[in-house]
């Protein structure tokens, strides 16, 4: 079975900082990755996500992620934060085997919080 | 195009009564599943349905949880005799087909006192 580790519970930045959220997972088989975001008071929303191809993804709000298959790694980066980044962040994995790639497993979540 | 609607948002039961919690998916989705998020915890699956049928409820506790998402209708995830372990946030999400993007509703917050 497939287990994912955010191993920040929180993570406080300035504005304009530099940010890295980092989500480990641990599967035997091929996975597909995917990191969202949760407002205060609202449901997650996708971020991006890895499927195949190249392991560089990229948000439309500035966010990238990539995947290291040898780290079994897909940390979340971006450069520079805004005040409206505050939210939890969740990775997700879900495994490309058996016709389960519907069954999401999450990680506990990491609270970025900007600062300014 | 609505989001995934639940409701109630929050909802408190006393030890023994139900929950009934309902979930609305996005129109042209016919794919639900229900996911637990435990305090402290990452969210975790439940199950999942597709029109009339349960898939895979391999993530519903065997006792006392209930799901189905009728023809016609809004998805229910029922509890029934909640206990306070059952406290948590649970949500909801839907997908076109079997394979795509989840998109999640914003969690009902069930507290059982």
């Amino acid at each position: 079975a497939q287990s994912v580790t955010q191993l920040d519970s929180q993570v406080p930045v300035f504005e304009e900082a530099p940010v890295e959220l980092r989500c480990n997972y641990s599967s035997s088989v091929s996975v597909y990755l995917f990191w969202y975001v949760q407002y205060p008071n609202q449901g997650l929303q996708l971020l991006l996500k890895y499927l195949s191809g190249s392991t560089l993804v990229e948000s439309i709000n500035g966010f990238e992620a990539e995947f290291n298959k040898s780290q079994t790694s897909f940390h979340l980066r971006k450069p520079s934060v805004h005040i409206s980044d505050t939210a939890e962040y969740f990775c997700a994995v879900s495994e490309d085997s058996g016709g389960s790639n519907y069954k999401l497993t999450f990680g506990k979540g990491t609270l970025l919080t900007v600062n300014p | 195009n609505a989001g995934v609607m639940q409701n109630p948002r929050h909802l408190v039961r006393r030890r023994g009564q139900e929950a009934r919690l309902r979930c609305s998916p996005m129109k042209g989705h016919s794919h639900v599943y229900w996911y637990r998020q435990l305090p402290e915890e990452g969210l975790k699956f439940m199950v999942y349905l597709q029109k009339e049928n349960i898939i895979d409820e391999s993530g519903m506790p065997k006792e006392r949880f209930s799901a189905e998402f009728p023809k016609e209708g809004p998805s229910i995830l029922r509890i029934q005799q909640v206990v306070r372990g059952d406290s948590a946030a649970y949500f909801c999400a839907s997908s076109p087909t079997r394979a795509d993007t989840q998109y999640f509703g914003p969690g009902t917050r069930l507290t059982v006192l």
